[in-house]
């Protein structure tokens, strides 16, 4: 069975200071991973996404993410948090099939 | 216009009633999702449909029901509702060659 461990489920930096969310994941297969973001009443909307290829991925409003398989890992980040990126923040991971599984979300709070 | 809409977008409704909420997209994608978000949980799938003819149970379809009236419409029912049924329920698309989903913004439903 396949899962998604988000560490955290809330997370609190300074605006300016490095963003660093975390995910783990169990696959038997080769996954597909996401980290998507929920702006507060809104649907969720796809920050970035590992398929295949360069294991670092770079996504919108500077978040970027690095797929270490040794480390079953998909960590989120982001040099320098600026107060819009306040948000709730999901990791999931799709193993090669049509199941696409979620973590529980991790809040981010951005202090002025 | 948003590609993936949702409606209503709130409901209070009370114990033992019935409760269709409605999904249409216009992306075009044969593949549709009901998802309940919970705090703490993330998001958790009821149902899903690869297209009209293709319907399947999720991890949590107990006490739901879908219909996909067309490939661009698809509604979650909820035959007689209870208080734990209380969630965030969001309508998702893919189509064939995107490893995404494309989320609506959401219907926040209150069963009293």
């Amino acid at each position: 069975a396949q899962s998604v461990t988000q560490l955290g489920s809330h997370v609190s930096v300074s605006e300016g200071a490095l963003v660093l969310l975390r995910c783990n994941y169990s696959s038997s297969v080769p996954p597909y991973l996401f980290w998507y973001v929920q702006y507060p009443n809104q649907g969720l909307q796809l920050l970035l996404k590992y398929t295949t290829g360069a294991t670092l991925v770079k996504g919108i409003n500077g978040f970027e993410a690095e797929f270490k398989k040794s480390e079953t890992s998909f960590h989120l980040t982001k040099p320098s948090a600026h107060m819009s990126d306040a948000a709730e923040y999901f990791c999931a991971v799709r193993p090669g099939g049509n199941d696409m599984r979620f973590g529980a979300g991790t809040r981010l709070t951005v202090k002025p | 216009d948003a590609d993936v809409t949702q409606t209503p977008r709130n409901r209070i409704t009370k114990t033992g009633k019935r409760i269709m909420l409605e999904c249409s997209q216009t992306k075009g994608h044969d593949r549709m999702y009901w998802y309940r978000q919970d705090p703490g949980l993330g998001l958790q799938l009821i149902y899903y449909s690869f297209d009209v003819k293709d319907i399947n149970k999720g991890e949590i379809s107990d006490g739901y029901s879908v219909s996909r009236q067309a490939q661009a419409k698809f509604s979650l029912s909820l035959e007689s509702a209870i208080p734990n049924q209380t969630a965030l329920y969001f309508c998702a698309t893919s189509g064939q060659g995107y490893n995404e989903q494309f989320f609506g913004p959401g219907t926040r439903l209150t069963v009293l």
